[in-house]
């Protein structure tokens, strides 16, 4: 099974500025990972695929990077709707498709 | 425009079966490449792949649940279901159901709007 770890647990930024998240493979994933936001109470929501393809309807703040075992999700001018829990997901090696445990992006 | 509508009950009792259904719009299952799937987050954590199956029946389960899980389609009616047998309170969570694209592209770009279970006599 394929382990997928990521940093900083909690992020805190403030609105304006840039985020930058990590997600580590245990090994490597080509280029099959995904990156989902998840706000308080909601459905997860698909933001990348492919380490670095944007999801149909979302903005180009969003933007995805990496291959092998080392990613980084990056928002840059963060809004007030982009303060969520963000999880990484790899779906190069499965059963099972497995995802990290979550950033949480907070406000500063 | 696909949709997931998750169904099915909110409590089960300890040691019986889960039983949830997504029913699918806006897509056949019975003529398309996609997969159908659940994922589970339990109380304050994150998210676990439960398993998927495609439009013929061809399933895939996590190894730790796979004792107990039975994913399956029923393409006559356009929707799918999961059925967890044996349950515990480890077992409490929101079930989302899913799609992905196709195989091997297993990322979930439609869910459901999830359905909390509660395991509790």
């Amino acid at each position: 099974e394929i382990v997928m770890t990521q940093s900083p647990a909690t992020l805190s930024v403030s609105p304006g500025e840039r985020a930058t998240l990590s997600c580590r493979a245990s090994q490597s994933v080509g280029s099959k990972l995904a990156w989902y936001q998840q706000r308080p109470g909601q459905v997860p929501r698909l933001l990348i695929f492919g380490a670095s393809a944007r999801a149909t309807g979302i903005p180009a703040r969003f933007s995805g990077s990496g291959s092998g075992t080392e990613f980084t999700l990056t928002i840059s001018s963060l809004q007030s709707e982009d303060f969520a829990v963000y999880y990484c997901q790899q779906y190069h090696s499965w059963p099972p498709i497995t995802f990290g445990q979550g950033t949480r992006l907070e406000i500063k | 425009q696909v949709q997931l509508q998750q169904s099915g009950p909110g409590l089960v009792k300890p040691s019986e079966t889960l039983s949830l259904t997504c029913s699918v719009s806006g897509a056949a299952i019975r003529t398309s490449s996609f997969y159908w799937g659940w994922v589970r987050q339990s109380p304050g954590k994150g998210l676990e792949w439960i398993g998927s199956v495609s439009h013929s029946g061809t399933t895939y389960y996590d190894p730790s649940l796979k004792s107990r899980v039975t994913i399956s389609v029923d393409t006559s009616n356009n929707h799918f279901s999961l059925r967890l047998t044996s349950v515990a309170a480890a077992d409490t969570a929101i079930y989302f159901c899913s799609r992905s694209p196709s195989y091997p592209y297993q990322y979930i770009d439609v869910w459901g709007q999830g359905t909390a279970v509660t395991v509790s006599s």
